[in-house]
């Protein structure tokens, strides 16, 4: 069975400074990738996938994330955060129709 | 297309109770998925039903149920009801048919258990 694991639940970084949320997968089979964000009292919205072909992917409000198989991680990168990326983001892992989630990580963007 | 539909938004029950709670997937999506969100356990996983029938089940005790209808909408049914049922239940919905596709949330219902 596949999982996901977020490190870090929570990470605070300056305006205009690069974020960096981690995600590492475990999959028997070559996996599905995502990213989703959580505004609060809001569903999840997707920011990007992985599914096959460039390993570099890029997604919406600036955000990219990088396939690693080597390393077996995904994980987000914007390069300037800004006061509207603070959300909680949850990477996730989907192969047979079986959609995990990992933990979250909390974002927290400071002026 | 209209997004992923959740009736009620907001709801408070009593310990004892049951409750149930309705999804409406975007027009033509055969997918429909549960979560239970909780500030301690995270994101979790109830169950998924594609095409009236349940494919995939996560870890939750037989007081969690769900159904699909023809018409893809979905419910799930939380029957004598814990205060630990107390969090967000989300609905997500794709098309189904690849592990590839994303799942499109909709905003969730709050049930409170009192």
């Amino acid at each position: 069975a596949q999982s996901v694991t977020q490190l870090g639940s929570h990470v605070s970084v300056s305006e205009g400074a690069l974020v960096l949320l981690r995600c590492n997968y475990s999959s028997s089979v070559p996996p599905y990738l995502f990213w989703y964000v959580q505004y609060p009292n809001q569903g999840l919205q997707l920011l990007l996938k992985y599914t096959t072909g460039a390993t570099l992917v890029k997604g919406i409000n600036g955000f990219e994330a990088e396939f690693k198989k080597s390393e077996t991680s995904f994980h987000l990168t914007k390069p300037s955060a800004n006061m509207r990326d603070a959300a909680e983001y949850f990477c996730a892992v989907s192969n047979n129709n079986d959609m995990r989630f990992g933990a979250g990580t909390r974002l927290t963007v400071k002026p | 297309k209209a997004g992923v539909t959740q009736t009620p938004r907001y709801l408070i029950k009593t310990r004892g109770q049951q409750v149930t709670l309705s999804c409406s997937p975007i027009s033509g999506h055969r997918s429909v998925s549960w979560y239970q969100q909780t500030p301690g356990q995270g994101l979790q996983f109830l169950f998924e039903y594609f095409s009236e029938t349940q494919r995939n089940k996560g870890n939750f005790p037989g007081r969690f149920s769900g159904r699909q209808f023809s018409n893809s909408r979905s419910e799930m049914n939380v029957s004598t009801l814990e205060l630990g049922d107390s969090a967000l239940y989300l609905c997500a919905s794709s098309p189904g048919d690849r592990a590839s596709y994303e799942q499109y949330f909709g905003p969730g219902t709050r049930l409170t258990v009192t």
